[in-house]
């Protein structure tokens, strides 16, 4: 089976400048989650899809950042324009459905420094 | 809301030494618990779960019990090994609402 997919491994951009990440989850999961890990916290949920339909975007600062999950598959995450604290891990996360006690299988992250 | 505290780390430990990293929860209801795990390079990786109250999860040698009356979960083995190094996570799924993780124990086996 294969796992989530994500793009890039490592991306480093200058302040104001945009950036996006691509993310294809596990065949047949309805549900895609980004999370943001800054070095040495817990992730953080920035946006959780359902199919094409967001569920939760609560912690998505939408000034800069957007995501969309156009045909229920892969999803891309954007941010424009970047600041110095989105220097993180930008973790994709995907799972069959949507109850609090379904298994998340993660991607391995795209790793993002903000000069 | 709902959250997770997790014992502060760095924890390094030998070979064979018996390991326990606390977890402890804030929730209403009866949430399900989880122990995901990092190792260097890879994604976060499900390593146990509870789903109700007195539940033991266990996987590769980790165990945790899901203790609702000290609203715990800590993880233990009996005896580490070098490949045991990694970051761990314990996690808090309730209904429809997000997995809340918290902070992360970064673990280290010596030789």
């Amino acid at each position: 089976e294969a796992g989530v997919a994500q793009s890039p491994r490592y991306k480093i951009i200058e302040k104001r400048q945009s950036v996006a990440f691509w993310c294809n989850p596990i065949s047949g999961h309805a549900t895609l989650y980004w999370y943001q890990q800054i070095l040495g916290q817990g992730p953080k949920l920035l946006i959780q899809f359902q199919n094409n339909g967001v569920v939760d975007d609560s912690q998505l600062p939408k000034d800069r950042f957007s995501a969309e999950r156009l045909k229920g598959v892969d999803s891309t995450l954007k941010i424009q324009p970047a600041k110095l604290e989105d220097s993180a891990v930008y973790l994709c996360a995907s799972s069959f459905g949507d109850r609090g006690r379904e298994k998340l299988f993660f991607g391995s992250g795209t790793q993002l420094s903000v000069l | 809301g709902n959250s997770v505290t997790q014992m502060e780390g760095p924890v390094t430990l030998s070979e064979e030494a018996f390991l326990t990293i606390n977890c402890t929860y804030t929730a209403t209801g009866y949430p399900s618990l989880f122990w995901y795990v990092q190792y260097p390079g890879e994604g976060l990786q499900l390593l146990l779960k509870a789903t109700k109250a007195d539940d033991k999860g266990s996987n590769k040698g980790f165990e945790a019990t899901y203790r609702k009356e000290t609203t715990s979960f800590h993880l233990e083995k009996g005896s580490v090994q070098v490949s045991d190094s990694a970051v761990y996570f314990c996690a808090l799924g309730q209904g429809a609402q997000k997995l809340v993780f918290g902070q992360g124990t970064r673990l280290t086996i010596n030789p």
